[in-house]
């Protein structure tokens, strides 16, 4: 079956350490996304990317990085920089469809990585 | 910049009765799309309808469907004979055509009363 698996599932993190989110598609989709989620609140995005060797910053990116070598695959590390890492992690494929002709917008979500501090 | 707004935290609806759920967004692109997601308690985002702006007719998928009120930005789901498999977090998210950057707002958790 198709779609986005995400690991681990709970991850924990000590002060001073960088820890590594993984993130793949089997969907062949274009486009992968970093959403962050906090409690009582919506997605936040963190990082995108379009297509191979290219990303972008989100709304939130400070404090992450990402890589993007292979299609399949997106994941993002947590660096020590990022003071407040517990949250909710969350992440989305799409195609990335910019014509006409195929208008198809939606994402498909992974299952969530739940990331705490020690 | 866009924005999503939903302004009811929390609601409630008897089980079999129909609920309507409020999202407002505000946007200065003319081609974009809807969304409403629900979230469950195991966290999965699952895509429960979709709806074009250009598309004047209300998107409906089964006992879901939505009032699109373009000129008010207004997007609101509305759920029919609800379940008790309906309980779930919703979110409105909305992105401009090509953009695909998803902005999400607050969620609403409706809880179905058997």
């Amino acid at each position: 079956d198709g779609g986005i698996t995400q690991s681990p599932k709970y991850l924990f993190r000590k002060e001073g350490q960088n820890v590594t989110l993984s993130c793949e598609q089997n969907l062949n989709h274009d486009a992968m996304y970093w959403y962050r989620q906090d409690p009582g609140q919506g997605l936040r995005l963190i990082y995108y990317s379009q297509i191979v060797n290219d990303f972008q910053k989100g709304d939130i990116a400070e404090g992450y990085s990402v890589s993007r070598e292979k299609k399949e695959s997106f994941p993002l590390t947590v660096t020590s920089a990022q003071k407040n890492p517990t949250a909710f992690y969350l992440c989305a494929s799409s195609i990335f469809l910019g014509t006409e002709n195929l208008r198809d917008e939606k994402l498909f979500f992974g299952s969530g990585t739940q990331l705490s501090v020690l | 910049a866009q924005t999503v707004t939903q302004s009811q935290p929390e609601m409630s609806v008897q089980e079999a009765e129909t609920v309507t759920l409020s999202c407002t967004y505000d946007t200065s692109e003319s081609d974009y799309y809807l969304f409403w997601y629900k979230q469950p308690p195991s966290r999965q985002m699952i895509l429960v309808i979709r709806q074009e702006a250009y598309k004047q007719q209300n998107a409906t998928e089964n006992r879901f469907s939505v009032n699109f009120q373009k000129a008010a930005k207004s997007f609101s789901l509305k759920i029919s004979d609800s379940q008790l498999g309906d309980a779930a977090m919703y979110f409105c998210a909305s992105t401009n055509f090509g953009n695909e950057k998803l902005t999400f707002g607050t969620g609403t958790r409706l809880t179905i009363i058997p």
